[in-house]
């Protein structure tokens, strides 16, 4: 098996871009997808299949993917922004099963 | 527009079976898959398993031995029953919409719609 691998905190100034990275060995052969957890609240999908934003998901919310690390990036980052992002793929190497990478804390100074 | 919500006991005996139950609104629980997911307090997210209507399941190695995910159709439900729990099972379990999609030789899963999840406590 193996792990999805994210920067625990991030920060940006508000206006600012945000990246947040998630790397693995087989995101290649898997998709990436992004959710945004704020304080108390259930997650909520941001991106699916690396860079497909879903309806309702302001503009400013991007994926992109390069080799093993996929990427979901923030522009002109607002203060309401400001939550825990967790990326989550699939492990195919043995039994088919889905995971999700340790979380990033974006701050919005 | 879909929407979950999970019931059960927010306290379990360490050693008994958690029992949680997710109900399904605004969408036919026979035509998708759906998820279990939880969150030790704070902590990350973690895949619990995921069914089919049909029966089809699939569940997180780590947790294989001790999970059963099953559906009640006519009532638009789908529970979790998890056992031999210790106090490492505490956490916000979560039941979601599963978009599984499968071509071109791979499975793809995903969460678009989530309940609001449920404390579970386990106690000594």
């Amino acid at each position: 098996s193996y792990e999805l691998t994210q920067p625990p905190s991030v920060s940006v100034s508000p206006g600012q871009t945000a990246r947040i990275t998630c790397s693995a060995d087989a995101l290649p052969k898997q998709y990436a997808y992004w959710y945004q957890q704020k304080p108390g609240q259930a997650p909520v999908l941001v991106i699916y299949k690396d860079s497909e934003r879903p309806s309702g998901i302001p503009e400013r919310f991007s994926g992109s993917s390069s080799g093993t690390t996929v990427t979901l990036t923030i522009s002109g980052v607002q203060a309401e922004d400001e939550a825990d992002y967790y990326c989550q793929s699939a492990d195919s190497s043995d039994t088919y099963h889905i995971i999700f990478g340790g979380g990033t804390k974006l701050t919005v100074l | 527009q879909v929407q979950l919500q999970e019931s059960g006991p927010g306290l379990v005996k360490s050693s008994e079976t958690l029992s949680l139950t997710c109900t399904v609104s605004g969408a036919s629980i026979s035509s998708y898959y759906w998820s279990w997911i939880r969150q030790p307090p704070g902590k990350g997210l973690e895949w619990i398993g995921y069914m089919y209507y049909s029966g089809s399941t699939n569940y997180n190695p780590s947790l294989r031995s001790r999970v059963t995910i099953s559906v009640d159709t006519s009532k638009s439900q789908f529970s979790l029953k998890l056992t031999s729990v210790t106090a490492a099972d505490t956490a916000v379990y979560y039941c979601a919409r599963d978009r599984q999609v499968a071509g071109g030789g791979r499975v793809e899963n995903w969460f678009d719609s989530w309940g609001q999840g449920i404390l579970v406590t386990v106690s000594s």
